[in-house]
């Protein structure tokens, strides 16, 4: 059974830093490319980060220079390093899979997302 | 970037009613649209993929149209528990982005 479990969310002051995780199993995180996407409170869904199977990484504007995305193959886990936050990066954060994926382009939109971390960040 | 544009915002609806919901994207995707169903406090849940095709276990009210720059989410007959928040998204580059949401409440 595929399943994605995020950890790491927390309380934190603006300029500080956090490291999400998301633990998979029942598929190889490598073989797929794997996203974050956040959601702030009340408001739409909006992607951070994707890294691609073959090790490429991509940031949405907002965060690019702050955020990191990571994998650890051998513990078939995702991570999201998020440094110098700013309010604005208040959000719950997801993260998710697609598949099926050549030169950018994935056939399969999210299917498999975790159940999301809150992040907070505040004085 | 590509912007997805959604409507309507909003939705009011009864049970049984079919109810359609649109998307726009700013350039060509191709068929890379995908369509998400969203509770309160739950993760998003991956309706349809490639513009029309079923994801597993979601119900055959559940369909979708479209190619190039315009979508259609369409739900034949509404039963309670659709009544969520609806959202597209192109999986054709990245950044991937979506629409902004259409909320579908009970009439």
């Amino acid at each position: 059974e595929v399943q994605l479990v995020e950890s790491g969310g927390g309380l934190i002051q603006p300029g500080g830093s956090l490291r999400l995780s998301c633990a998979a199993s029942g598929f190889t995180v490598s073989s797929n490319y794997m996203s974050w996407v956040r959601q702030a409170p009340g408001k739409g869904l909006e992607w951070v980060s994707v890294i691609y199977s073959g090790g490429s990484t991509y940031y949405a504007d907002s965060v690019k220079g702050r955020f990191t995305i990571s994998r650890d193959n051998s513990k078939n886990t995702l991570y999201l390093q998020m440094n110098s936050l700013r309010a604005e990066d208040t959000a719950v954060y997801y993260c998710a899979r697609e598949r099926s994926c050549s030169g950018g382009s994935c056939y399969s939109g999210f299917d498999y997302w975790g159940q999301g971390t809150l992040v907070t960040v505040s004085s | 970037d590509i912007q997805m544009t959604q409507s309507p915002s909003s939705l009011s609806a009864s049970v049984g009613d079919r109810v359609t919901i649109t998307c726009r994207a700013s350039q060509s995707i191709s068929s890379y649209l995908n369509w998400y169903q969203q509770k309160p406090g739950k993760a998003p849940k991956l309706l349809i993929y490639a513009t029309s095709s079923l994801q597993s276990g979601v119900p055959s009210r559940f369909s979708g149209s479209g190619s190039g720059t315009d979508f259609t989410l369409i739900i034949s007959s509404l039963q309670p528990e659709d009544f969520a928040t609806y959202y597209c998204q192109q999986s054709y580059s990245t950044p991937r982005t979506f629409g902004q949401g259409t909320k579908l409440e009970i009439k």
